[in-house]
């Protein structure tokens, strides 16, 4: 069982540049998540998911897009990277909304660099 | 609105030591509590959860936190430190019995042990 799994696991991009970080999850999880990791900050959500075709924003949406057209796949888009973007980016999934007790599983990690 | 505090962003303890990680919260709603670790250039694993059963949760690892409603906290504790919980705690909540909220994180905490 793989549970959440991210690609790449690092990355370099230039001002501009466009990407998209994976996110694929094998529990059949509904629930989905995008987070940001920067220092003393904790985690900031970008994007969830409670389903396949449905996404909403989180706290901090501006610069990335999402989409979900399976419940496996939860992919996050950078259209044009900017230095502010330099963080390690999360997906974590959930049987349950994260309301419920069952908290989330979280992926390894993205670390990105925007130069 | 739901927050978390954690108080201190480094915690050094030496090894044997008992360590404590403090974590307020604030909710309006009665809430679910989680405490999660993280490993360098790891993901974040769920430690304990508080589920509004038993005050004194017990997690993996040794650690235990206790949930005390009147002083709003949920701080981490592990009678004894070894050199491997030497991470980065974060605490987490949500509200419980609602199907639209999130988990809402703590800047963190790091736990160093000292030889």
């Amino acid at each position: 069982n793989a549970g959440v799994t991210q690609t790449p696991k690092f990355r370099i991009l230039k001002i501009g540049q466009s990407m998209t970080l994976q996110c694929t999850q094998d529990m059949n999880h509904n629930y989905m998540y995008w987070y940001r990791q920067d220092p003393g900050m904790g985690l900031k959500l970008i994007y969830y998911s409670v389903g396949a075709g449905i996404t909403d924003k989180g706290e901090v949406p501006n610069g990335y897009n999402v989409s979900r057209s399976t419940t496996e796949d939860f992919p996050l888009r950078l259209e044009l990277a900017a230095p502010s973007q330099t963080s390690v980016y999360f997906c974590a999934s959930s049987l349950r909304p994260g309301t419920g007790p069952y908290g989330y599983t979280f992926g390894s990690g993205t670390r990105l660099t925007v130069v | 609105a739901q927050s978390v505090t954690q108080l201190g962003s480094h915690v050094s303890v030496s090894e044997g030591a008992l360590v404590l990680l403090r974590c307020n919260y604030s909710s309006s709603v009665p809430p679910y509590l989680f405490w999660y670790v993280q490993y360098p250039n790891q993901g974040l694993q769920l430690l304990l959860k508080y589920t509004s059963a038993a005050t004194l949760v017990k997690g993996i690892n040794g650690f235990e936190a206790e949930f005390k409603k009147s002083e709003t906290s949920f701080h981490l504790t592990k009678p004894s430190a070894h050199m491997s919980d030497a991470a980065e705690y974060f605490c987490a909540v949500s509200e419980a019995r609602s199907s639209a909220s999130k988990i809402i994180f703590g800047s963190g905490t790091r736990l160093s042990i000292r030889p």
